[in-house]
């Protein structure tokens, strides 16, 4: 069982060029989340998917778009990457919604240059 | 629009002392409360996780309370240890089921 998983750990990009980053969850949680941190900021979220097939934004939605391929698997994907998008972005699930604790991945370190 | 606060932000101590770490959240109208810890460089790990209609939830030398009331929360750790050394993290739900709302963190250094 290995939880929440996510790739690449680490990202060196230039500004303008596109990435998509890959969270899986072997738990057959239904919500799925991605968030960003940033130092002093706490996390933040970009966008969730409370169940299979439904997609909704969150606090940061602006540069990116998800993809709830299936009910293990939400990707995240910078159309065209900015500096200001340089961030650790963590990936969570829950069994359900935000009553159930969530179980986050380890993470992506991402910088654009 | 919920926001929530963490003090201190930074805190250093010798092991074995008891300490309590603060939480603040500005939209009482919550249903739960979720204490995690982050250790350098690594994902959030659940910790406590407190209903609304609980006061208090405890997992080993860990304590968390919740009063709504005041729109505080607490994480009480009993006899600190440098293993708990790590940045702590409580999130409060923010209008609607999906979304969590995390203060910025107490980064917490145990020293032998």
């Amino acid at each position: 069982n290995a939880g929440v998983t996510q790739t690449p750990k680490f990202q060196v990009l230039k500004t303008g060029q596109s990435m998509t980053l890959q969270c899986a969850q072997d738990m057959n949680h239904n919500s799925m989340y991605w968030y960003r941190q940033d130092p002093g900021m706490g996390l933040r979220l970009i966008y969730y998917s409370a169940s299979e097939g439904t997609t909704d934004k969150g606090e940061v939605p602006n540069g990116y778009n998800v993809s709830r391929l299936n009910k293990r698997e939400f990707s995240l994907r910078l159309e065209s990457a900015a500096p200001s998008q340089t961030s650790v972005y963590f990936c969570a699930s829950s069994v359900e919604r935000n009553t159930d604790t969530q179980y986050f991945g380890p993470g992506t370190r991402l910088t654009v240059l | 629009k919920q926001e929530v606060t963490q003090i201190p932000a930074a805190l250093s101590v010798p092991e074995g002392e008891n300490l309590v770490l603060n939480c603040s959240f500005t939209d009482s109208a919550i249903y739960n409360l979720q204490w995690f810890r982050q250790d350098p460089g690594k994902g959030l790990t659940s910790l406590l996780l407190i209903q609304s209609s609980q006061r208090e939830q405890t997992s080993g030398r860990l304590n968390a309370s919740l009063d709504k009331s005041s729109g505080r929360s607490t994480l009480y750790i009993a006899a600190s240890q440098p293993g708990d050394s790590a940045t702590y993290l409580c999130a409060a739900p923010s209008g609607g089921y999906n979304k969590l709302i995390f203060g910025a963190g107490t980064r917490l250094a145990v020293h032998p």
